[in-house]
């Protein structure tokens, strides 16, 4: 059975500051892996998402992600966090006919 | 534009009284989904929707049901809500049935049963 694991509930960043939002998967097969994020009061869109290929992901807005298979990771980073990152970020493994999510990770950048 | 919508987005309403959620989605899209959202355990599927008239349970379908009669619809039903089903609820659609689509996501509706 896939299962998610993100590492840190909540993770405070100054602006400007790297941000490494940490993801450890599970899967039986290989995995398909999504980030998504959630502003406030708004619905999940997706950031980025590994099938297969690269394992260097881009996403939007500047965000990226590396599927590393030997670390059964996929961390999510951006060089330089801006205020408007703020937001709950979610990784997620692709399980048969559902998307199987973490339980989340609020990202607060400080001015 | 193309959009997943939910109505209502706030709903407060009291044990027993049964309601309904409806999402429906102007892409096109054969999959559909519910999800529910509480804090500390992400978000967990409840139903989805393969296409027309095919539906299944997630991993928490306990207390409610769904219908496909139409691909562009898919409500969310709640016979006898009861406390426990407060919750953020997010509606899902993606292309195809396989799982490396991107899914597109309602803006959400916040239910409160009393």
């Amino acid at each position: 059975a896939q299962s998610v694991t993100q590492l840190g509930s909540h993770v405070s960043v100054s602006e400007g500051a790297l941000v490494l939002l940490r993801c450890n998967y599970s899967s039986s097969v290989p995995p398909y892996l999504f980030w998504y994020v959630q502003y406030p009061n708004q619905g999940l869109q997706l950031l980025l998402k590994y099938t297969t290929g690269a394992t260097l992901v881009k996403g939007i807005n500047g965000f990226e992600a590396e599927f590393k298979k030997s670390e059964t990771s996929f961390h999510l980073t951006k060089p330089s966090a801006h205020m408007s990152d703020a937001a709950e970020y979610f990784c997620a493994v692709s399980g048969g006919n559902k998307l199987i999510f973490g339980t989340g990770t609020l990202l607060a950048v400080q001015p | 534009e193309a959009q997943v919508t939910q109505n209502p987005r706030y709903l407060i309403t009291v044990t027993g009284k049964k309601l309904t959620v409806t999402c429906s989605q102007n892409m096109n899209h054969e999959y559909m989904s519910w999800y529910r959202q509480d804090p500390g355990l992400g978000l967990r599927q409840i139903y989805y929707s393969m296409n027309v008239e095919v539906t299944d349970k997630g991993d928490v379908p306990e207390g409610y049901k769904v219908s496909r009669k139409e691909k562009r619809n898919f409500p969310l039903i709640l016979e006898s809500p009861s406390p426990n089903q407060t919750s953020l609820y997010f509606c899902a659609s993606s292309l195809g049935a396989t799982f490396y689509n991107e899914q597109f996501f309602g803006p959400g509706t916040r239910l409160t049963v009393l």
